[in-house]
């Protein structure tokens, strides 16, 4: 059983729309790492959410922790095709990172 | 500044033999962590090293088994392959033991035929 459960796990969608991907868990977590992987690279951490609540903004994408710290959202908003690729969360968990499965995003010209 | 860096890229072994992987991790981190991706999951926990001591463990066999080195580089060793070790294998560097931000290498594609 996964602990934390993204969704949806696979998302196509034409250049210009809005998306937000999900990532939940019955556990709380001390923070929680949002990562975009591309085939046969290492995941690339997008952004560290630590308080219930938080929203960070990194230019087109919108994060937010959710209030009980277990769960939280990634919003793209007009998504260009170089964001196409495998969106990870990752709630750590006292030294180790838990990882969702992942959501792919495809975003077609 | 250099990222997180990892040996080789990639590397076909067969089944019973033994491989390292190597990572150096980004100047000024004293911790070094090790997951396994298979295909279609997200990474798994294998190890964390911090001040060359290990400080955790995942739910993996014997066979695995890494350490860390005075510049805090990294090993890890994989016994005996198995056809389910062919995983790409990745290396996280943070700066302290807590894993609060940590940043990933290119990863080690491992195939075991």
């Amino acid at each position: 059983t996964q602990l934390l459960e993204q969704s949806p796990q696979f998302l196509s969608i034409q250049e210009g729309e809005n998306l937000t991907v999900y990532c939940n868990s019955s556990s709380v977590f001390s923070s929680l790492q949002w990562y975009r992987q591309e085939p046969g690279e290492g995941p690339v951490l997008l952004v560290t959410v630590v308080t219930g609540g938080e929203v960070k903004k990194l230019k087109r994408l919108t994060f937010q922790f959710g209030d009980a710290r277990k769960d939280s959202s990634l919003h793209i908003t007009a998504a260009q095709t170089g964001d196409t690729g495998l969106y990870l969360c990752a709630g750590a968990r006292g030294n180790k990172l838990v990882f969702g499965a992942g959501t792919i995003l495809r975003v077609k010209s | 500044d250099a990222g997180v860096t990892q040996s080789p890229t990639h590397l076909i072994k067969t089944r019973g033999q033994h491989v390292t992987l190597r990572c150096s991790p980004i100047s000024g981190h004293k911790s070094v962590s090790w997951y396994q991706q298979v295909l279609g999951q997200g990474p798994q926990f294998i190890f964390q090293y911090y001040e060359k001591e290990e400080r955790g463990r995942g739910n993996f066999p014997d066979r695995f088994s890494a350490r860390q080195f005075p510049n805090y580089s990294s090993e890890l060793n994989v016994n005996a392959l198995l056809l389910g070790d062919s995983a790409l294998y990745l290396c996280a560097s943070s700066r302290d033991r807590g894993i609060s931000e940590a940043f990933f290498g290119q990863g080690t594609r491992l195939t075991v035929v």
